[in-house]
C-alpha cells in the first residue's frame, strides 16, 4: 500500500518569496493534517481537514499561510510571503475518518524541508 | 494556551538500561497516542490509550495513561540501539477538535 506522498522534499527560498507544498494522503483516508516541525521541537498542527472541510486551523498563521483540499483528496499548503522563522520541516499526515473525540492513528509523509534565507 | 510537555528532554543510556519518558498536559486529553521519530525520519505511530488508568505493553515497551487523563508515560525495559530516536506523546484536547504533540524526549543508546 502506498504511503503519504509529499513534494518537494527540499526547498530553499529567500524571505518574502512564496512557496507551495503538495500532499497526497493514503487512499481512503478522510482526515489530512499539516504540521510544522521546527528543529528540536515537536510537530505543531497547522490545519486539519476532514474530507474537504476544515476541522481545526487555530494555529495556522492566516496572514501568510493558506491550505486547501478542494476535492477531499490531495492538499496544498502555501506560504506567502515567507519569513526566516518559517524554516522548518512541513509534515503531512493522514488517517481514517475521526469520529468525535476518537482520533485514529496518523500516517506521516517524509516531509518537506524548507530553508528560508 | 494548551501545552504538552515531556521530560526529560534528552536521555543518554547504556544499552541494556531502562528508560522512561513522562508526558504532562495542561488540560485533559480525550486519548493519548505515542509516536517515535528516528533521526532524519518522520513520526511513526506506536500506540493509543483511551481509558483513564489504562496500561498497554508492546514487547519491551510499557505505556500508561493517567487517571486524570492529563499525563502519560512510556517505559522501555533493557534498551537496544534500535530504540534510538525521539519519542512524542500526542492527543486531542478533551471536548475540542484540537490535536497537540508533546515536546518530545530524545533517546540515545550507547552500545
Amino acid at each position: 500500500e502506498a504511503g503519504v506522498a509529499q513534494s518537494p522534499r527540499y526547498k530553499i527560498i529567500e524571505k518574502r518569496q512564496s512557496v507551495a507544498f503538495w500532499c497526497n494522503p493514503i487512499s481512503g483516508h478522510a482526515t489530512l493534517y499539516w504540521y510544522q516541525q521546527i528543529l528540536g521541537q515537536g510537530p505543531k498542527l497547522l490545519i486539519q481537514f476532514q474530507n474537504n472541510g476544515v476541522v481545526d486551523d487555530s494555529q495556522l498563521p492566516k496572514d501568510r499561510f493558506s491550505a486547501e483540499r478542494l476535492k477531499g483528496v490531495d492538499s496544498t499548503l502555501k506560504i506567502q510571503p515567507a519569513k526566516l522563522e518559517d524554516s522548518a520541516v512541513y509534515l503531512c499526515a493522514s488517517s481514517l475518518e475521526n469520529s468525535g473525540a476518537a482520533y485514529n492513528e496518523q500516517f506521516f509523509g517524509p516531509g518537506t524541508r524548507l530553508t528560508v534565507l | 494556551g494548551q501545552q504538552v510537555m515531556q521530560i526529560p528532554q534528552y536521555q543518554h543510556v547504556q544499552e541494556g538500561e531502562d528508560f522512561t519518558t513522562y508526558c504532562n498536559s495542561s488540560t485533559t486529553l480525550s486519548n493519548i497516542q505515542w509516536y517515535k521519530q528516528r533521526p532524519g525520519g518522520h513520526p511513526v505511530f506506536l500506540i493509543q490509550l483511551v481509558k483513564s488508568g489504562e496500561v498497554k505493553k508492546q514487547k519491551r515497551l510499557t505505556f500508561q495513561f493517567g487517571e486524570a487523563k492529563k499525563n502519560s508515560s512510556l517505559h522501555i525495559t533493557a534498551t537496544q540501539t534500535t530504540d534510538v530516536g525521539t519519542y512524542f506523546c500526542a492527543g486531542p484536547e478533551y471536548n475540542f477538535n484540537k490535536f497537540y504533540f508533546g515536546s518530545g524526549t530524545k533517546l540515545n543508546v550507547k552500545p
